[in-house]
This record gives C-alpha cells, structure tokens and sequence, in this order.
C-alpha cells in the first residue's frame, strides 16, 4: 500500500524558514515523479513544485520561485521542500502526492503558518 | 498559464439524482486533465485521469468525458457520501493549475 507521510509544518515568521518532508513507502519511489500541492485556510488547491524520478529537473509555481527548494533522496525514498523568505500567503496545508502521472495518491498533508 | 473555470460553483441535488460538473480550458490542453474529489478535514482523492480513465477503486458512477478546451464530470446518481468539493486539474504544461473548485451539497 502506498503510503505519504509529511512532516515539517509548524509556526513561522515572516521571513523564515521551513523544511517539510515527505516519507514515503509501498512503491519505488525512483520511478516516479514527485509534487507539492498546498491549499490555504478555505481556499482551493494550488500546484506549488514537482521533481522528475531522478531530480535532475525541478518545477516551480512562479508564487514560490526562488524562495522554495524541491529536492529529494531516492536512496531514502525521502521528499523535501525547502522554504525560504516566507510569506503570510505561504500560510496552507502542504501536501506531497505521487504523479501516476496524474496526483494519484496524496499525503494528510502539514500545516504551515507563517505569522508574527 | 492554462486558466481552468470550473461551472457552476455550487450545485444542489438531492441523493439519486445525476451531477454533471464542467471545467473549461484557457486553450487546449488535448486530454491532460484530471479530476478530483476532496471531503472536510481529508486530502483529495484522484477520480480520473486523462480525461476519462477512472481511477482504482473509483465507482463506475463517475465518469469523465471532454477533450481539447472543454470537459465534464458525471456522477449518474449521486451517494450520500459523494456530496463534496471536485477540483479539475491539468498537466498539459507547466505551470499545472486547477480550477477553483465545484462544491456538491445536498438540496
């Protein structure tokens, strides 16, 4: 059974930093493509970041490019999202899903709050 | 950037009746689209991909349909547990981007 598990979420301020993971299991994780979705407090869902299988390309939503980090560690079926410069609008629930090539399975999701 | 407009925002049916959700394209996206389902408090949940490959495990209920610039979810006969939020999403180009959301309730 495939199974997502992200970590990382928590209380920011303005400015600082946040690291969220994505633990995987149930599937090889180096054959797949992996994104990040994130949804505001009653907002829809907004395409953040994807990595290829090998991480030799990364995609970024212009809202976060240059402050955010896709990364990921096959050899420890890890996902990563590095946040940098955050922002209040960064405020959201992160969700890390698998492409299949569609969003075929999603995490519970962590969630960020960037406020003084 | 592919603008996806979900129609209508809010649909209002009563168990057993059919929903027909819509979701428009900015330009042709030919069938990378996708759909998905989303319950309070939960992850989404994928329905169909490419247009109208049902999902594993999804209901012979919901079906898509649609290809080019204008695609459509159906649900034939709608479950007590199928009053929810459905987002369409496309992965013809990047940036991906979803459609703001159809929000199911019970009449």
């Amino acid at each position: 059974e495939v199974h997502l598990l992200e970590s990382g979420g928590g209380l920011v301020q303005p400015g600082g930093s946040l690291r969220l993971s994505c633990a995987t299991s149930g599937f090889s994780f180096s054959s797949y493509a992996m994104s990040w979705v994130r949804q505001a407090p009653g907002r829809g869902l907004e395409w953040v970041s994807t990595i290829s299988e090998s991480g030799g390309s990364t995609y970024y939503a212009d809202s976060v490019k240059g402050r955010f980090t896709l990364s990921r560690d096959n050899s420890k079926n890890m996902l990563y999202l590095q946040m940098n410069s955050l922002r209040a609008e960064d405020t959201a629930v992160y969700y890390c899903a698998k492409e299949a090539p569609a969003y075929q399975n999603w995490g519970q999701g962590t969630l960020v709050t960037v406020s003084s | 950037e592919v603008v996806l407009t979900q129609s209508p925002a809010t649909l209002s049916l009563s168990p057993g009746e059919r929903a027909t959700l819509s979701c428009r394209a900015s330009q042709s996206i030919s069938r990378y689209l996708a759909w998905y389902q989303q319950k309070p408090g939960q992850a989404p949940r994928l329905l169909i991909s490419d247009a109208s490959n049902r999902a594993t495990g999804i209901p012979a209920r919901f079906s898509g349909s649609g290809s080019g610039t204008d695609f459509t979810l159906t649900i034939s006969s709608l479950e007590p547990e199928d009053f929810a939020v459905y987002y369409c999403q496309q992965r013809y180009n990047w940036p991906r981007t979803f459609g703001q959301g159809t929000k199911v309730e019970i009449k």
